[in-house]
């Protein structure tokens, strides 16, 4: 079976400040690791995805994400956070089922 | 490129009435096909997935349903909506799993929807 596990509910960070958003995932072998961000209303966009090679993702919006096998995390990266970051962050994880499953998800709040 | 589709984007319907949520994929064949339901803090929960016409499987036994009359199209739906039904209501694809790689899920842009 696969899990995944976003330990913070809510993240506060303020504007030009470093992000790090955490998530552990649950999966016998390497799975496929994703990003997901969603703004108010909206459906969730792909930020970056994990299948294999180099550990460290580049995504769009200027995102990161380095994959550590030891850790079993998959934890999401941005040097500057920018206002129109503030958002709902999902990680999902896909194994060998072909279905995705998601964290309950963080809640980015952006202070000026 | 493909797109998918997801109507209406809101819905307040009273307790006790049918509810139709259509979800249509363009630009691919034979996708996987789900629906989720999102509350507020809880993360998206899985209601349905088909990986072909007229195949759904069920993750939660619930008020709802779901049918796949065609390939790129897929509905969730209720004979008697409940108070507990409301959320925001998502439709995603996917391609099928390859050996080169997983592929990741396409979301619609949701349907909120209100039961009053």
């Amino acid at each position: 079976a696969q899990s995944v596990t976003q330990p913070d509910i809510h993240i506060t960070v303020s504007e030009g400040a470093s992000l790090e958003l955490r998530c552990n995932y649950s999966y016998g072998a390497t799975p496929y690791l994703f990003w997901y961000v969603q703004s108010p209303g909206q459906g969730l966009q792909l930020l970056l995805k994990y299948f294999s090679g180099d550990t460290l993702v580049q995504g769009i919006k200027g995102f990161e994400a380095e994959f550590k096998r030891s850790q079993s995390s998959f934890n999401l990266r941005k040097p500057s956070v920018h206002w129109s970051d503030a958002a709902e962050y999902f990680c999902a994880v896909r194994g060998g089922s072909y279905i995705p499953t998601f964290g309950r998800g963080t809640s980015l709040i952006v202070h000026p | 490129s493909q797109t998918i589709h997801q109507w209406p984007a809101t819905l307040v319907q009273p307790v006790g009435s049918p509810l139709s949520l259509e979800c249509t994929v363009e630009g691919t064949s034979n996708p996987n096909l789900y629906w989720y339901r999102q509350a507020a803090g809880r993360g998206l929960q899985l209601l349905f997935y088909s990986v072909g016409i007229g195949q759904i499987s069920s993750e939660v036994p619930q008020n709802l349903s779901a049918s796949r009359p065609q390939d790129r199209q897929f509905i969730l739906s209720s004979k008697k909506l409940l108070l507990s039904d409301s959320g925001f209501y998502l439709c995603a694809w996917s391609g099928q799993g390859r050996v080169d790689g997983g592929t990741e899920a396409f979301f619609g842009q949701g349907t909120r929807l209100t039961v009053v």
